[in-house]
């Protein structure tokens, strides 16, 4: 594809309801990360993966957020029993760097998830 | 631990004026240092890199070690330089979390 995938580009879910975010990163990309984005905020952390591999999960804010991407490519980011402060842009990247640093990183357009 | 700061959430010019965006660093290690550009209605992109050291679109940045800072720098703002601008400090040399700062949103008035 030409560039980070993501969908669905809105969702809107009431409270308790679980939600699945998906995003298709650059082909041959190796590094796929995860970031929440409040309003007016910049992207945070979430979780980070190489290939199939879950390096990093520092950033999910609680046992609700669970990510995966088990063939090493297509990841799904699921949050559990929405919450309010769920509401957030959740942007998906992806990078061709692996290993030593993480280089440059490639934006999907974002999932807007408001949470009622 | 990690932390990038951008002190202006707002910053207004007139077209032809200078402009600096602030950044400042908290990272015990060597970092790497990026800006990434976010323009209406587009997804966020890389707009330069400290290990470049390159130019892009005329905006400039300097890595300053001494006084932790990475400012975006351009001599003459132009219109189209209207965006969203993130300051964002990776780990050289093992590490893969990006950080970036809160954003400084640059409008640039004709």
């Amino acid at each position: 594809g030409a560039g980070v995938s993501q969908s669905p580009r809105y969702k809107v879910a009431k409270r308790g309801q679980d939600v699945a975010l998906r995003c298709d990163p650059i082909s041959g990309h190796v590094s796929l990360f995860w970031y929440q984005q409040a309003l007016g905020q910049g992207p945070e952390f979430l979780t980070y993966f190489q290939n199939e591999a879950q390096l990093d999960k520092s950033g999910l804010p609680s046992d609700r957020f669970f990510a995966e991407r088990p063939e090493g490519s297509v990841s799904t980011l699921k949050i559990q029993r929405t919450q309010q402060e769920d509401s957030a842009v959740y942007l998906c990247a992806s990078s061709l760097a692996q290993g030593s640093n993480t280089g440059e990183l490639f934006f999907g357009e974002g999932s807007r998830l408001t949470v009622l | 631990a990690q932390r990038v700061t951008q002190p202006e959430k707002l910053l207004s010019v007139f077209k032809g004026a200078p402009v600096e965006l602030k950044c400042n660093y908290s990272y015990s290690g060597s970092p790497e240092l990026f800006w990434y550009v976010q323009y209406s209605r587009q997804r966020l992109q890389l707009l330069l890199r400290h290990i470049s050291r390159e130019s892009i679109k005329g905006f400039t940045a300097d890595l300053n070690k001494g006084e932790t800072s990475f400012h975006l720098k351009k001599p003459f703002a132009q219109e189209e330089d209207s965006a969203m601008y993130y300051c964002a400090l990776s780990p050289l040399g093992g590490g893969f979390k990006t950080i970036f700062g809160a954003g400084t949103r640059l409008f640039v008035k004709a």
